[in-house]
């Protein structure tokens, strides 16, 4: 079963950021978290991931709380392109080679 | 485009009948892998291997389901005697040894009538 767990939708109007909530209160120590979305009809694609502190790329910020119970995946600025599937996962990197997918939050974004 | 194909993209089968899906992972990318994703729900882990070794299989790869990767470069999933069970998306994804991501191809839609 899945570690984590996400609203099953939520709504973002275009050009506002989207914060994408996670709660993983059984973490361990050795477990990052990762997010990947899903645009429809293509597979999984990774956007971020990290153990303990903030992380940011060109895609999006990731915010870890410091019990590392949860997280909020951060878009800045969201455009109708980021209408997707997003999947929060916990996974030791170079252990666990498979990943586990939960269902994911379905995020619609409004023009 | 270097990334990860997947052929063919579609297949409309009868039940009983025999399939194979093909997948041709990013270059040098040692480790494929194969999810299984229906309707609604996230993508399934069905096996990976590491180069041409299979390293793990779900039980969710029944013995009607085979999988291969004889040169450690692309790879097959069979599934014999299909039943309507088994329609779904078939993905494929393909990472280096240790790497934190995993890169996916599009996928192969499988609709058993």
């Amino acid at each position: 079963d899945a570690k984590t767990t996400q609203p099953p939708s939520m709504d973002c109007a275009e050009g506002r950021a989207a914060n994408l909530p996670c709660n993983h209160s059984t973490i361990s120590g050795n477990e990052y978290v990762y997010w990947y979305r899903q645009i429809h009809s293509q597979g999984p694609q990774y956007i971020i991931h990290g153990l303990k502190n903030n992380e940011t790329n060109e895609m999006a910020s990731l915010i870890i709380t410091e019990d590392r119970k949860s997280s909020t995946l951060i878009l800045p600025h969201a455009t109708l392109r980021d209408t997707a599937v997003y999947y929060c996962i916990v996974r030791v990197a170079s252990r666990d080679d498979k990943i586990i997918f939960g269902k994911g939050t379905r995020l619609h974004i409004l023009p | 485009d270097t990334g990860v194909s997947q052929n063919p993209r579609h297949k409309i089968t009868k039940r009983g009948q025999n399939v194979t899906f093909r997948c041709d992972p990013i270059s040098e990318h040692n480790r494929l892998y194969w999810y299984r994703q229906t309707l609604g729900q996230g993508p399934e882990f069905l096996t990976y291997f590491q180069n041409e070794a299979q390293l793990e299989k779900s039980r969710l790869l029944s013995d009607r389901f085979s999988a291969e990767r004889p040169k450690g470069s692309f790879s097959t999933l069979e599934i014999q005697r299909t039943e309507q069970g088994d329609s779904a998306m078939y993905l494929c994804a393909s990472s280096v040894s240790l790497a934190y991501e995993q890169y996916f191809g599009p996928g192969t839609r499988l609709t058993v009538t």
